[in-house]
């Protein structure tokens, strides 16, 4: 069965500091992968999506995620994180033959200090 | 850009009272739909498929008469927690996806709607 593991349930970094968010997938071939955002008691924002092509993604917030088969991972990464980007993040995958059933990481909570 | 709409955001009901929440997509038709059911702190964990049309899919595990899914046209899915009890409060959030094949189509979420049974 498809499976995704977020290792890290909270991540506290400094503000300016880099930032990286561990995402790996069970999945005989090549999904669908994404990274989403939610604010406390909101919605999710999609940051980046990979279908195929250029395995490093580019997302919104300055964003960017690696897509690495061998390693069957897709993790996120920020190079100077802000204060605002303080939130919960969800790694999600689609399997490619089920259109748009996304089955979800257990999320990463992200802290910031100033 | 493309805007799903949960309705009502919040919503406190007492027990053994049913209530609805309304998924709508706005400015594109939504052939399938998706519900999930969040508790806090946790992920999200997909409840159901909805098809326009056609009978909603469930997950295992989750009970088909108590989760009543409503997909009658291509922008209104509904959810409807019938004789809602307190164990069924939670955060519910929807999703849509657009016609014309997965690969070009994003999916976009609603706002989510909290339910609070007392």
């Amino acid at each position: 069965a498809q499976s995704v593991t977020q290792p890290d349930i909270h991540i506290t970094v400094s503000e300016g500091a880099s930032l990286e968010l561990r995402c790996n997938y069970s999945y005989g071939a090549t999904p669908y992968l994404f990274w989403y955002v939610q604010s406390p008691g909101q919605g999710l924002q999609l940051l980046l999506k990979y279908f195929s092509g250029d395995t490093l993604v580019q997302g919104i917030k300055g964003f960017e995620a690696e897509f690495k088969r061998s390693q069957s991972s897709f993790n996120l990464r920020k190079p100077s994180v802000h204060w605002s980007d303080a939130a919960e993040y969800f790694c999600a995958v689609s399997p490619g033959n089920q259109g748009g059933k996304l089955i979800f990481g257990q999320g990463t909570e992200l802290s910031v200090k100033p | 850009g493309a805007v799903v709409s949960q309705h009502p955001s919040w919503v406190i009901c007492k027990s053994g009272t049913s209530v609805k929440i309304e998924c709508r997509s706005l400015d594109f038709q939504a052939t399938t739909m998706f519900w999930y059911r969040q508790f806090p702190k946790q992920s999200l964990m997909l409840m159901a498929t909805s098809n326009e049309g056609s009978k909603a899919t469930y997950e295992q595990g989750v009970e088909k008469d108590k989760f009543l899914i409503n997909h009658a046209s291509l922008t209104l899915s509904t959810l409807t927690v019938t004789s809602a009890h307190p164990e069924d409060s939670s955060f519910y959030i929807c999703s849509a996806k657009g016609g014309g094949g997965y690969s070009g189509n994003t999916i976009y979420f609603g706002e989510g709607s909290w339910l609070t049974v007392v």
